[in-house]
């Protein structure tokens, strides 16, 4: 059973666009929404997170849109540049001793120029 | 802050041979650390969870006695792929955490190739 499903699977955006990745998680009891980006033959880096006690969190060109009734939640990334053009994860975790992220399928994300 | 470091960063090794793969955090002390399994285009599976000065939590179908973890310190885990064969080649990669309420931060990952 897929605890956190993220879509779509691939995205292109046009150079200055806005990007937009969707995330849906069945857990009630996550509580830490963190986004990691990822490069070709590299580690996930953690690009923002959030927690369920608000609706947005912004960083730069990237916010996170939080809904808890829905159980939803997406990156948006404005201002698509090319270097933006990574494979993107979102994850969820329960605020518990030892427990591991649980990952998204990933967004393949191109930003042409 | 908050980097933690792998290594090898790549290793080929012949079917039958065992490999270790070390994690560090450089700068914090890590209370628990992770390791994942990603095949090419697919997502971070979670392996195991380690957490130091006790034996490892393995996710079902992980095999405990081909991969080997022992975290050993708050700073270093490794992982040891015993009697490595050709479908182990994969890239694996570690994080850490420095308490239980704190994101997870990921090593630069190791790419085994085996022949």
């Amino acid at each position: 059973q897929q605890q956190v499903k993220q879509s779509p699977q691939s995205l292109i955006v046009q150079k200055g666009g806005i990007s937009i990745i969707n995330c849906a998680y069945e857990n009630t009891a996550f509580d830490y929404f963190p986004w990691y980006q990822q490069f070709p033959g590299k580690g996930p880096a953690l690009l923002i997170a959030i927690r369920p006690d608000v609706s947005e969190k912004k960083e730069g060109r990237f916010t996170i849109s939080f809904n808890k009734s829905a159980k939803q939640f997406s990156l948006h990334i404005m201002d698509s540049q090319p270097g933006d053009s990574a494979t993107y994860f979102c994850a969820a975790s329960k605020n518990q001793a030892g427990t591991a992220l649980i990952f998204g399928k990933g967004t393949t994300l191109s930003v042409s120029s | 802050g908050a980097v933690v470091s792998q290594h090898p960063s790549r290793v080929i090794c012949k079917s039958g041979t065992s490999v270790k793969i070390e994690c560090r955090s450089l700068d914090f002390q890590a209370t628990t650390m992770f390791w994942y399994r990603q095949f090419p285009k697919q997502s971070l599976m979670l392996m195991a969870t380690s957490n130091e000065g006790s034996k490892a939590t393995y996710e079902q179908g992980v095999e405990k006695d081909k991969f080997l973890i022992n975290h050993a310190s708050l700073t270093l885990s490794t992982l040891t792929v015993t009697s490595a064969h050709p479908e182990d080649s994969s890239f694996y990669i570690c994080s850490a955490r420095w308490s239980d309420y704190n994101e997870q931060f990921f090593g630069p990952g190791t790419r085994l190739t085996v022949l």
